[in-house]
């Protein structure tokens, strides 16, 4: 079984400084993804970022960009020009791409609660 | 399109009552999925469906059960609700053979058992 370990319950930063949330995982799997998905207070479930495990390249999206150490099973988000709308629950979560019974199955991170301050 | 449609988004109940939550898509997916999120633990997997008749259990199945008539609904139902399931639930669906692997989420059920 898959675990996902985020071990910052809350974090802040001034808006447009950069901030890093971390990420560590657990599995035995090698073919996977990864993402970072954002819960703003409209608990809307929104995907900010994946990474495919067997791309050695980190995955950007605009202000959004990842540290994705697969030998030490870490998967950090970068977020740089914070703004005020990036306040919010961000959550980690991993899925196997074996397929079978492990289609679709996400497994979260507890979540870090971001707060951006003017 | 809608894409994931839940309902209630609110909903009180008193411990041993019954309930049912609503989950609908209307992307045409064969996967969906229920989900409760608690404080400090993250979004946990309640039960899931690869297809119309097809159900199993997730990670944290007891006190819930699904059905899968139809392609497009996925209802979760409390039998007698308990103060335990206290919690928001989310719906997700997403397609077969999507290699990225994205999950649509519905808005979430924000559920209280007093």
């Amino acid at each position: 079984a898959q675990t996902v370990t985020q071990s910052q319950p809350e974090m802040s930063v001034q808006e447009a400084e950069t901030v890093t949330l971390s990420c560590t995982y657990d599995t035995s799997e090698s073919n996977y993804y990864l993402f970072w998905y954002k819960q703003p207070p409209s608990r809307q479930m929104i995907l900010v970022i994946r990474q495919e495990a067997y791309k050695q390249q980190n995955a950007t999206e605009n202000r959004f960009s990842v540290n994705f150490q697969k030998a030490a099973k870490s998967f950090s988000l970068k977020i740089s020009d914070s703004q005020l709308g990036d306040t919010a629950m961000y959550f980690c979560a991993f899925i196997s791409n074996a397929g079978g019974t492990s289609y679709g199955k996400l497994t979260f991170g507890q979540g870090t609660i971001l707060t951006v301050h003017p | 399109n809608a894409g994931v449609t839940q309902t209630p988004k609110f909903q009180v109940l008193k411990t041993g009552q019954s309930m049912t939550l609503q989950c609908a898509q209307d992307m045409n997916h064969e996967y969906m999925s229920w989900y409760r999120q608690d404080p400090g633990m993250g979004l946990r997997l309640i039960h899931y469906s690869v297809g119309a008749g097809i159900t199993d259990q997730g990670e944290v199945p007891n006190g819930y059960n699904v059905s899968r008539s139809t392609t497009e609904d996925f209802p979760l139902r409390l039998l007698s609700a308990a103060p335990s399931q206290t919690s928001v639930y989310f719906c997700a669906s997403s397609p077969f053979g999507d290699r990225v692997k994205k999950l649509f989420f519905g808005s979430g059920t924000q559920l209280s058992v007093l």
